[in-house]
């Protein structure tokens, strides 16, 4: 069955300090991964996408990376800030049209 | 540029009454998306639109019909709601294999 489990269900951390987010699947084909953030309230919002062939991508203080022989993907946040506070969505494509979508990190940065 | 627009923001219905979500984008994207969030669970997809004209089912689509009535324009309909269809709904569109952009999505409660 095609899976994808993220971890840690949910983080605090202070603001300023890095945190790391983990995404494992089990999805066959294989497209591509992507990293979506969530405000609460709002609709996901696209950081990255990644295909089989790239191993790391990074959008500001965002880096996501890939590795497509363990099926797991992590998302590095840098120098965290406030507005960091959403929760993270790791979502694997199967092809065109098929989405699975992990259940997300809910990640609250303290002051 | 509003890039996709969801109303009604918030619904509240009684079993067995009918509705239809609404969703419109600017972007002149091909594709276009529903789906349903519920706590705990992922993003699942209710049903897709390749290009206008077409719809096919996504994982949940019982309960459930769609409309594309222009490039523009995807909306969702509920003949006969069921509290199990109590959900957050989202819109979304794209260009295949890139960024899904979502609506800021209906809350719907079913009583």
């Amino acid at each position: 069955k095609n899976q994808v489990e993220q971890s840690p269900q949910s983080l605090i951390i202070l603001e300023g300090k890095n945190c790391t987010l983990q995404c494992n699947y089990t999805v066959s084909p294989f497209s591509n991964l992507r990293w979506y953030k969530q405000d609460t309230g709002r609709g996901p919002v696209s950081l990255t996408i990644m295909t089989f062939s790239e191993n790391t991508k990074s959008n500001g203080r965002y880096t996501a990376t890939l590795d497509a022989d363990t099926k797991q993907s992590s998302l590095h946040i840098t120098a965290s800030q406030l507005s960091d506070s959403a929760s993270y969505i790791c979502v694997v494509s199967s092809g065109t049209y098929k989405y699975i979508f992990g259940t997300g990190t809910r990640l609250k940065v303290l002051a | 540029n509003a890039g996709v627009t969801q109303t009604p923001k918030f619904q509240v219905l009684k079993t067995g009454q009918s509705m239809t979500l609404q969703c419109a984008q600017d972007m002149n994207h091909n594709s276009m998306y529903w789906y349903r969030q519920d706590p705990g669970m992922g993003l699942r997809l209710i049903y897709y639109s390749a290009s206008e004209g077409t719809t096919d089912k996504g994982e949940v689509p019982n309960g459930y019909n769609v409309s594309r009535l222009n490039k523009r324009e995807f909306s969702l309909r509920l003949e006969s709601a069921a509290p199990s269809q109590t959900s957050v709904y989202f819109c979304a569109s794209s260009v295949p294999h890139y960024e899904q952009y979502f609506g800021p999505g209906t809350r719907l409660t079913v009583t």
